[in-house]
């Protein structure tokens, strides 16, 4: 158990529609990042958050979106999906300058 | 374009023969981690490799970061069905932590019993 947590670990959606993924740090934590895992492009990284703020952009759609709460659990928005969306959703956390623990991953199918 | 260029991509071994997975790139990294991931999980960091030429080893996993920096190999020594899994590589340009991070697609190894 790496400690990061990800709800949920199943979706399936139409096209069109939006949906939010969650992430919960591991305790003390400050850095969240998220990353798109696909058979054909491998792991994406998206965006790491750091205390609250955006700290790094990577491969994120407009359509996507993320924030990071005073709590420091994480959510992930994603909208207007497309059939080429599906894929897992992977959050990580990490301490300054520390490994990065993985969550379990969401997995999004969109029909 | 994939900057770190993993291979094979796919693997399948019997138990006990030994093994080997590159990761390559055109670029110079700070550091370069290797990752392990089992289906329904997310990666787990086996180790960080940080200076040219640098080996560790991990129980039968060897692994050595190429003197300039640019690639890496992971040997694995008398495999076993334990070892199947997703390994990727992932450089960094700064630090060894987890900031920056990029991914090659991974080699998928299966150790067949």
């Amino acid at each position: 158990d790496s400690g990061v947590t990800q709800t949920p670990k199943h979706l399936i959606t139409a096209t069109g529609q939006r949906v939010t993924l969650r992430c919960s740090p591991r305790s003390g934590d400050l850095s969240v990042y998220w990353y798109q895992q696909s058979l054909d492009q491998g792991l994406q990284f998206l965006i790491q958050y750091y205390n609250g703020e955006e700290r790094a952009k990577g491969n994120i759609l407009e359509r996507f979106s993320a924030q990071q709460f005073p709590d420091l659990h994480s959510e992930l928005n994603l909208s207007s999906l497309e059939l080429g969306d599906s894929a897992l959703y992977f959050c990580a956390s990490s301490s300054r300058g520390s490994e990065a623990f993985f969550g379990q991953g969401t997995r999004l199918t969109v029909v | 374009t994939q900057l770190l260029e993993q291979s094979p991509q796919f693997l399948s071994i019997q138990e006990g023969e030994n093994l080997t997975v590159y990761c390559n790139s055109s670029s110079v990294f700070s550091s370069l981690q290797w990752y392990r991931q089992e289906p329904g999980e997310g990666p787990v960091l086996l180790v960080t490799v940080v200076t040219g030429g640098e080996v560790k080893k991990l129980k039968r996993l060897t692994f050595q970061f190429g003197d300039a920096r640019k690639d890496s190999s992971l040997h694995i020594t008398a495999a076993q069905p334990g070892d199947t899994g997703l390994y990727l590589c992932a450089g960094a340009y700064s630090g060894g932590g987890a900031d920056g991070l990029t991914f090659g697609k991974g080699t998928h190894l299966i150790i067949q019993p």
